[in-house]
């Protein structure tokens, strides 16, 4: 499974746009890279998901250059409520591997008012 | 709305207890789920995959014999801690896949384990 690395924390300011990126060196074809958002003494909660070049939703983008070694998760206008631990993950979806995923140390975004 | 459920939320039980946590998939079907483990300030940890109806498959260093694992339908996994010491106190998270090609996983809002 392919290794992650995230800065492990990283401060902003409400209103702001928060650019967290990750390294996947090792990701293989068949990998997906996905972002959780985890809360104190709660479960992960999917954020989003994607293979390559952009993906949006009504929270974030991902953006994933060509060579799918790195991603970038983008939070526009940050709150205070998006201080948590995010977390960027690879996995294979779509073998017989079951899909399982290995958690790095994630990144702890702190929201300043 | 939540699309994997775990219960219960918060255990607090005495040395040698041992203690069963569920975890659900709501409406979807769910051949594979997973269990993790997380102390504070850390990072979760991938304790086992279930699988549906055979063995779990248990992450290494993780005592299969400690950590029982049942997935006897579709919708439901069981963890049990079996004689639970303090060291075992920790928050515990399943998830589940929902089914189709690159779908994520989606996890349980995890049990709280306490362990006197």
């Amino acid at each position: 499974l392919a290794k992650t690395t995230q800065p492990i924390s990283m401060d902003s300011y409400e209103g702001q746009e928060v650019n967290i990126t990750c390294s996947h060196n090792n990701i293989a074809t068949n990998d997906y890279i996905t972002w959780y958002q985890q809360f104190p003494s709660q479960g992960p909660r999917f954020i989003i998901q994607g293979y390559k070049t952009k993906v949006t939703n009504e929270v974030a983008s991902l953006f994933i250059p060509a060579d799918r070694k790195s991603s970038t998760l983008s939070l526009p206008r940050v709150s205070l409520s998006d201080t948590a631990v995010y977390y960027c993950l690879v996995g294979d979806k779509g073998s017989s591997n079951t899909g399982k995923l290995i958690f790095g140390q994630g990144t702890t975004l702190q929201v300043k008012p | 709305g939540a699309v994997v459920s775990q219960h219960p939320s918060r255990v607090i039980c005495k040395s040698g207890t041992s203690v069963k946590i569920e975890c659900r998939s709501l409406d979807f079907q769910a051949t594979t789920m997973f269990w993790y483990r997380q102390f504070p300030k850390q990072s979760l940890m991938l304790m086992a995959t279930s699988n549906e109806g055979s063995k779990a498959t248990y992450e290494q260093g993780v005592e299969k014999d400690k950590f029982l694992i049942n997935h006897a339908s579709l919708t439901l996994s069981t963890l049990t801690v079996t004689s639970a010491h303090p060291e075992d106190s920790s928050f515990y998270i399943c998830s589940a896949r929902m089914p189709g090609q690159g779908q994520p996983q989606h996890f349980g809002d995890g049990t709280r384990l306490s362990i006197l």
